[in-house]
């Protein structure tokens, strides 16, 4: 069975601050990840992925996750916050079928 | 980017009605779709795929005869909670894959808020 856990559920910084939302899984297949994001009020969005090849991916809004396949770990960072990057994050595990696993989501909020 | 919407964006009905959830995908074709129940604080628990012209597959734990799946054409998915209770309230979410090849990408609907009464 694949799983998804994120260890971080409220997290709050100030503009500026860099961001680091831990995400870990568990299956024993070949790893597909992602992060997705939810603003307030609007559907989930891709925020970025990794399939194979360099571990380091760079996503949309100067977000990047690096791939720990030792520490089974997708960590997402962000070097700057930014108010508008209050949203909810998921880490997601691609299996069989197309499905996603999700994680419980991490609930940032980044105050002026 | 795909665009996947759903109707209608918050129901209220009373116990024991029916409700029906439809996802469309807007601009592309879907032969898979998911559907999947957010609980608050919690995380989108899949709970069935939906395949254009044959049975939905269910995910385990989740009552089929509870929640009917159709999906009706390669736009158009819909999910029926039938006889709902307080405890079927939750925040409803489709989905559909990306272009083959994209292994595991998704496009989300909006999502449907149900609220029973």
């Amino acid at each position: 069975a694949q799983s998804v856990s994120q260890h971080n559920h409220h997290v709050i910084l100030s503009e500026a601050a860099s961001l680091e939302l831990g995400c870990n899984y568990s299956y024993g297949g070949t790893v597909n990840l992602f992060w997705y994001v939810q603003y307030p009020g609007q559907h989930l969005q891709l925020l970025l992925k990794y399939f194979s090849g360099d571990p380091l991916v760079k996503g949309i809004k100067g977000f990047e996750a690096e791939f720990i396949k030792s520490k089974f770990s997708f960590n997402l960072r962000k070097p700057s916050v930014q108010w508008s990057d209050t949203a909810e994050y998921f880490c997601a595990l691609g299996g069989g079928g197309n499905k996603l696993t999700f994680g419980t989501g991490t609930q940032l909020k980044v105050e002026l | 980017g795909a665009v996947v919407s759903q109707h209608p964006s918050r129901v209220i009905c009373k116990s024991g009605t029916s409700v029906k959830i439809e996802c469309r995908s807007l601009d592309f074709q879907a032969t898979t779709m998911f559907w999947y129940r957010q609980f608050p604080k919690k995380s989108l628990m899949l709970m069935a795929t939906s395949n254009e012209g044959s049975k939905a597959t269910y995910e385990q734990g989740v009552e089929k005869d509870k929640f009917l799946i159709n999906h009706a054409s390669l736009t158009l998915s819909t999910l029926t909670v039938t006889s709902a209770h307080p405890e079927d309230s939750s925040f409803y979410i489709c989905s559909a894959p990306g272009l083959a090849g994209t292994r595991g990408e998704q496009y989300f609907g909006p999502g449907t808020r149900l609220t029973v009464t």
